[in-house]
């Protein structure tokens, strides 16, 4: 597609409930990232794939929060149990393999809002 | 650890005034730094991307420079309008890791 692409834009969600959120990244792009932006901060790193491997899952903030990126492609960001402080817009970015000079793109990003 | 800080919190001006918009780094070990643009309930666009071997990129009305021994980079933006209000972001790409490290944003208002 001609940009990162996420679903869905709004996700209301009661507390204790499971939440999948879904990143279609740029065409032909190997890196693939997942931020969280609260109000008023600026996005704080959750984890990293290159392909299908997550490298990176230092940022995940409990064993509640799981990514996956099974074939390379499409990434899917779930959240367990679901709590008040999970509220946030969740961010995902997708850049060319290899090269660290290279741009990151962002999507729309997921808001969710946990009641 | 990577800080990243920028400087005002937050900007109104009116149309017209030339701005400049700071962001500083403790770790010089990065790859380049990023410009952003986020406008209310939108993701992140890029507007400049510097390498960390480049001194400045310019785009438009944008000029974004680079010093990387002191951890600093500006965002100049030439005659201000209306529709550059938005939240500015810096981030800088670490040494090996891809992880970009944001800044807290700048919240610019340019007013008519």
């Amino acid at each position: 597609g001609a940009g990162v692409s996420q679903s869905p834009r709004y996700k209301v969600a009661k507390r204790g409930q499971d939440v999948a959120l879904r990143c279609d990244p740029i065409s032909g792009h190997v890196s693939l990232f997942w931020y969280q932006q609260a109000l008023g901060q600026g996005p704080e790193f959750l984890t990293y794939f290159q392909n299908e491997a997550q490298l990176d899952k230092s940022g995940l903030p409990s064993d509640r929060f799981f990514a996956e990126r099974p074939e390379g492609s499409v990434s899917t960001l779930k959240i367990q149990r679901t709590q008040q402080e999970d509220s946030a817009v969740y961010l995902c970015a997708s850049s060319s393999y290899g090269h660290k000079n290279t741009e990151a793109f962002f999507g729309q990003g997921t808001r969710l809002t946990v009641v | 650890k990577q800080e990243v800080t920028q400087i005002p919190a937050a900007l109104s001006v009116p149309e017209g005034e030339n701005l400049v918009l700071n962001c500083s780094f403790t770790d010089s070990a990065i790859y380049n730094l990023q410009w952003f643009r986020q406008d209310p309930g939108k993701g992140l666009t890029s507007l400049l991307l510097i390498q960390s071997s480049q001194r400045e990129q310019t785009s438009g009305r944008l000029n974004a420079s680079l010093d990387k021994s002191s951890g600093r980079s500006t965002l100049y933006i030439a005659a201000s309008q209306p529709g550059d209000s938005a939240t500015y972001l810096c981030a800088v790409r670490q040494q090996n890791t891809d992880k970009l490290i944001f800044g807290t944003g700048t919240r610019l208002q340019v007013f008519p």
